[in-house]
């Protein structure tokens, strides 16, 4: 079963700097996706960005980009030039197929808090 | 284009009563998903969707969840008897197979308090 873990519970980060978010994953498969969802305070949750396990580049999306590192198995999240908007939690999520079944697996989340 | 749309946005309930919460996903998805995004336990999966058939009813917590589609478009979850631990937010996505990255698009989703 596929595994995501996220160990900051929370961020801080000053507005217009950039921050990571650590995701790190267990899986057995060879073939996987990640992604990235921010969840503002409204509740609905946003995608963000994605990375296939044979992608050869790190994804990016605008501000967003995918530090991805197959051999330690890690997908962190780089925001950069942070905004006060940027304020949300964070999850990372992994593509799951099991059973005929498709879900996405989910982290605990990062609660990222950007100071003016 | 709509996105994913829930209802109600809020429900409150005495243990005991049946409730029923609707998504109505993005049109043209093909796949639908139900998860609970509660304190203790994160965002749990619930139930996956494939046109109007699931292939995989484990996710559900108890015998009294039970979810149908319908035209493959709307769905309903059911919680039957409902008790406090079943108090969260219910969220439903849906996604197209045909796309690039297959994401799931959130609703708003529906916060229940049993009370």
């Amino acid at each position: 079963a596929q595994k995501i873990t996220q160990t900051q519970p929370g961020m801080f980060v000053q507005e217009k700097e950039a921050v990571t978010l650590d995701c790190t994953y267990d899986t057995s498969d060879q073939s996987y996706g990640l992604f990235w969802y921010k969840q503002p305070s409204s509740g609905e949750m946003i995608f963000l960005i994605y990375q296939g396990s044979y992608d050869e580049q790190n994804a990016t999306e605008g501000r967003y980009s995918l530090n991805f590192q197959k051999a330690r198995k890690s997908a962190n999240l780089v925001i950069s030039a942070s905004q006060l908007g940027d304020s949300a939690m964070y999850f990372c999520a992994m593509r799951d197929f099991q059973g005929g079944s498709e879900k996405l697996v989910f982290g605990k989340g990062t609660k990222l808090t950007v100071n003016p | 284009g709509a996105g994913v749309s829930q209802s109600p946005s809020n429900k409150v309930t005495e243990k005991g009563k049946d409730v029923e919460l609707r998504c109505d996903p993005i049109s043209g998805h093909t796949a639908l998903y139900w998860y609970r995004q509660s304190l203790g336990q994160g965002l749990e999966f619930l139930i996956y969707f494939q046109g109007n058939s699931a292939p995989d009813k484990s996710g559900l917590p108890s015998d009294r969840f039970s979810a149908e589609r319908t035209g493959g478009s709307v769905s309903t979850l059911t919680i039957q008897r409902t008790q406090q631990e079943d108090s969260a937010v219910y969220l439903c996505a849906s996604s197209f197979a045909g796309g690039p990255y297959n994401e799931q698009f959130f609703g708003p989703g529906t916060r229940l308090t049993v009370l």
